[in-house]
Order: structure tokens, then C-alpha cells, then sequence
């Protein structure tokens, strides 16, 4: 089956500071990945996504993302993190192939991010 | 913003009353799905939509059941509340945009925070 594991469950870096985000997945064919944002009390906000080409995306917020077939790995990265990045991430993959058309997304359990001053 | 409402945004009931959560879009997707929220667990589908009237279940469906008489509206129903129900609900909506297929690009509502007592 299916799945995604993201490690760590909570990450603390200063500001300015580079992150990574880590992201393992668990699926036989060409996954279709995604990296979601969401800020306390709100709902999940897309910041990239992977689909095939070039295995480094870029996506907003000046996040970026490298996909590694070899690793099963897709970590989200940042080279210097503001104080508003401070929300929780959450990696995740669709969860059937692509011919079954449903784009049901399977989601890791989260990285809360905070940032100190 | 994708144009995703979901109602009520708050609801305190007691255990074994119904409840039924209301997703409401403006954007025309074919997909609605409704997702629950708990620490530990990231997010988990229910239940999902691929048309009107046409429903499928998730991963946790038990003690819920779904029905989309329009495409825009999606509602969740809790037919006899338990605590363990007790969670943060999301709506999300997607459409079929590369190759025809459906790419698992969510846009989320805002969320409906549910407690059972």
C-alpha cells in the first residue's frame, strides 16, 4: 500500500536560517508528489508539486523540492526561513495510479515548523 | 482563492445526535472530498466524489456517509455521533487537468471543527 512518512514531527530553526523538510514515500510507480502549507486555523495551501521532468521544482514562498527516485525522497527545502513560515507542512502522494483517475491524495503526518527569532 | 465554503465552521454536539457538515464550492470541480484532521495522523479521506450522486469511501469511512445531489455541494453526515468523531474536517476540490486525468492538485476549504461530548 500506499504511503508517506515524514520523520520528523517537529522542526525548530532560527530566522534566515536553510531548512529541510524530509519526505519519504512508499509507492511502485511514478508518484505524482505534493508539498502542502497550512498556517494555524486555516485550511492547506499548495506549495509545489511533482509530476515528471526536472526532479528539482520550485514553488512559491521560495520553497523548492527535489525528487529522488533512488532515495524515495521528496524534502522540501529553503534557504533562509522567514518568521511567517513558521505552520505545519505536510508532504503527500496520490494514492492510486494515475489511470484510476480519483486523485485521492494520501498524506504524511506532518512537520510542524518553528522559527525563532 | 478557490471558492470553497464549509459550514458550520464550529460545532459542539453529544454523542449519538446526527450531524451533517456542508461543503460548498463555486468553482465547477468534478472531485469534493472530505478529509479529517487529528495530531498524529496528518490528514485522513473519508469519504470522496467523482460526480454527481456517484461517491466512493476512504480510509476511515465508518460512521460516515456522504451525498452530492449537485456539484456543488457535498455533504458529510455523522448519523449517530461518537467521541472518537471528534476532529477537524476538511472539504477539498480538484479537477481533472492533465491528460485528462485527475492530478491530486487539492484546494481545501477552511475546515469545520467538530467536538462530541
Amino acid at each position: 500500500a500506499q504511503s508517506v512518512t515524514q520523520p520528523d514531527i517537529h522542526i525548530t530553526v532560527s530566522e534566515g536560517a536553510s531548512l529541510e523538510l524530509r519526505c519519504n514515500y512508499s509507492y511502485g510507480a511514478t508518484p505524482y508528489l505534493f508539498w502542502y502549507v497550512q498556517s494555524p486555523g486555516q485550511g492547506l495551501q499548495l506549495l509545489l508539486k511533482y509530476f515528471s521532468g526536472d526532479t528539482l521544482v520550485q514553488g512559491i514562498k521560495g520553497f523548492e523540492a527535489e525528487f529522488k527516485r533512488s532515495q524515495s525522497s521528496f524534502n522540501l527545502r529553503k534557504p533562509s526561513v522567514h518568521w511567517s513560515d513558521a505552520a505545519e507542512y505536510f508532504c503527500a502522494v496520490v494514492g492510486l495510479p494515475f489511470s484510476s483517475n480519483t486523485g485521492k491524495l494520501i498524506f504524511g503526518q506532518g512537520t510542524t515548523l518553528q522559527v525563532k527569532p | 482563492d478557490a471558492g470553497i465554503t464549509q459550514s458550520p465552521r464550529h460545532k459542539v454536539t453529544e454523542t449519538g445526535t446526527p450531524v451533517t457538515l456542508r461543503c460548498h464550492q463555486t468553482e465547477n470541480h468534478r472531485y469534493m472530498y472530505w478529509y479529517r484532521q487529528d495530531p498524529g495522523h496528518g490528514l485522513r479521506l473519508i469519504h470522496y466524489s467523482y460526480g454527481v450522486k456517484d461517491t466512493d469511501k476512504g480510509e476511515v469511512s465508518d460512521g460516515y456517509s456522504v451525498s452530492r445531489s449537485k456539484t456543488e455541494d457535498f455533504l458529510l453526515t455523522l448519523e449517530s455521533a461518537t467521541s472518537s468523531q471528534t476532529s477537524v474536517y476538511f472539504c477539498a476540490i480538484s479537477e481533472a487537468a492533465y491528460r485528462g486525468g485527475n492530478t491530486g492538485e487539492l484546494f481545501f476549504g477552511e475546515g469545520s471543527r467538530l467536538t462530541v461530548l
